[in-house]
């Protein structure tokens, strides 16, 4: 267990909906990762969080959208939802965000767009 | 623009090392990484490098890094049932603000 959780666990939806997925981090850790894993793309780094402030981005489409909170929980929101959408989703925490830090993942949302 | 790349598969016999490579094209990298996911389970950092290192070695794993051929390797040692998984490679910038690129993941297989 990586003391990051991950709601929900599992989410089907239809296209065009939109979902918000849930990740809490590892007690302390202040940045927060985002990452699609899916079978066409690959893992791809979607954004990163620290402390509440946007700190790096990656392939995130602009249907796509984050935000970390003040209780330093991270949601990730997916709009106009489309098939090529269905991926697993990881949420990582890391202590302050650098590099040579060790990211700590959670277990995932897997989400099914029919 | 900045690429990872592995091969897909590896077979191994139990028993035997496991060398999987991975070559970037970043070379501003400074992070360089390796990761590991067993089937329904998130990504385990296995082990990380610096750029200013050629080796380093922790039990069982041995990274190798050619920063001048940008080639990076993982070597398992004594190869266990318990390594099958997909193994990802990944890299970092220094700056805290730059994005994490992963290659696709090679898929290790042990055959008894």
């Amino acid at each position: 267990d990586s003391g990051v959780t991950q709601t929900p666990k599992h989410l089907i939806t239809a296209t065009g909906q939109r979902v918000t997925l849930r990740c809490s981090p590892r007690s302390g850790d202040l940045s927060v990762y985002w990452y699609q894993q899916s079978l066409d793309q690959g893992l791809q780094f979607l954004i990163q969080y620290y402390n509440g402030e946007e700190r790096a981005k990656g392939n995130i489409l602009e249907r796509f959208s984050a935000q970390q909170f003040p209780d330093l929980h991270s949601e990730l929101n997916l709009s106009s939802l489309e098939l090529g959408d269905s991926a697993l989703y990881f949420c990582a925490s890391s202590a302050t965000g650098q590099g040579k830090e060790t990211q700590y993942f959670g277990p995932g949302t897997r989400l099914l767009v029919l | 623009g900045e690429d990872v790349e592995q091969s897909l598969f590896l077979s191994v016999r139990e028993g035997d090392s496991s060398v999987i490579n991975c070559t970037y094209t970043d070379s501003s990298s400074t992070y360089l990484y390796w990761y590991k996911q067993e089937p329904g389970a998130g990504l385990q950092l296995l082990t990380y490098i610096f750029s200013n290192m050629d080796m380093k070695q922790d039990q069982r794993l041995t990274v190798l890094l050619n920063k001048k051929d940008k080639h990076l390797s993982l070597r398992i040692a004594d190869t266990q049932t318990g390594d099958s998984a997909i193994y990802f490679c990944a890299e970092k910038g220094y700056s805290s603000a730059s994005k994490i690129i992963f290659g696709s993941g090679t898929r290790l297989s042990i055959r008894p």
